[in-house]
């Protein structure tokens, strides 16, 4: 599975857009991006994924560039339930067998009132 | 839609006592996973079924049983729990094989063994 890169910290101001940044340059041409975030002691939550178009749902959206060695998901107008931990992670959607999801240590996304 | 529920939301055991933790999920995914999280370590993988009747091992699966005997339901048991076994742990749910990567995850049980 491709290495994924993220900022540690990161702030927002509330209401303004939050663009969270991920670098996967060794991404494979069958890996998906998928971002998950987990809001302080809640259970992580899917917000989006994609392979090489731009996707968007009622959560965020998902920005990968040409290469896919880079990505960026944006919350469009960020409120404080905003603020949690998000995680960048890379995988092939078909492996065979089922896989666990593994986290890396994610950007801390503190949105600021 | 509930989405996936976990029953109970806290628990203290004593060392070398049992109990089953429940997981139920009602958006008829196929796939079934139960987590463990420890601070520092990130999410591990202990049991996973890939439909009803089916389980299999994951990371981490020394001291737990699980049984997915209804589709909707994962149940994942410690026979006797160790302060090792202190952790929050969390059922997630997907569709299916083409869908593995897109889990939805309940609330997660906070257990502490003494």
């Amino acid at each position: 599975d491709a290495k994924t890169t993220q900022p540690p910290s990161m702030d927002c101001a509330e209401g303004r857009a939050a663009n969270l940044p991920c670098n996967h340059s060794t991404i494979s041409g069958n890996e998906y991006v998928y971002w998950y975030r987990q809001i302080h002691s809640q259970g992580p939550q899917y917000i989006i994924h994609g392979l090489k178009n731009n996707e968007t749902n009622e959560m965020a959206s998902l920005i990968i560039t040409e290469d896919r060695k880079s990505s960026t998901l944006i919350l469009p107008h960020a409120t404080l339930r905003d603020t949690a931990v998000y995680y960048c992670i890379v995988r092939a959607s078909s492996s065979g067998s089922a896989r666990q999801l593994t986290f890396g240590s994610g950007t801390q996304l503190t949105v600021l009132p | 839609n509930a989405g996936v529920t976990q029953t109970p939301k806290f628990r203290v055991l004593k060392t070398g006592q049992s109990m089953t933790l429940l997981c139920a999920q009602d958006m008829n995914h196929e796939y079934m996973y139960w987590y463990r999280q420890d601070p520092g370590m990130g999410l591990r993988l202990i049991h996973y079924s890939v439909g009803e009747g089916t389980t299999a091992k994951g990371e981490v699966p020394d001291g737990y049983n699980v049984s997915r005997l209804k589709k909707q339901n994962f149940l994942l048991g410690l026979e006797s729990a160790a302060p090792s076994q202190t952790s929050v742990y969390f059922c997630a749910s997907s569709r299916g094989q083409a869908r593995l990567y897109e889990q939805y995850f309940g609330p997660g049980t906070r257990l502490t063994v003494t």
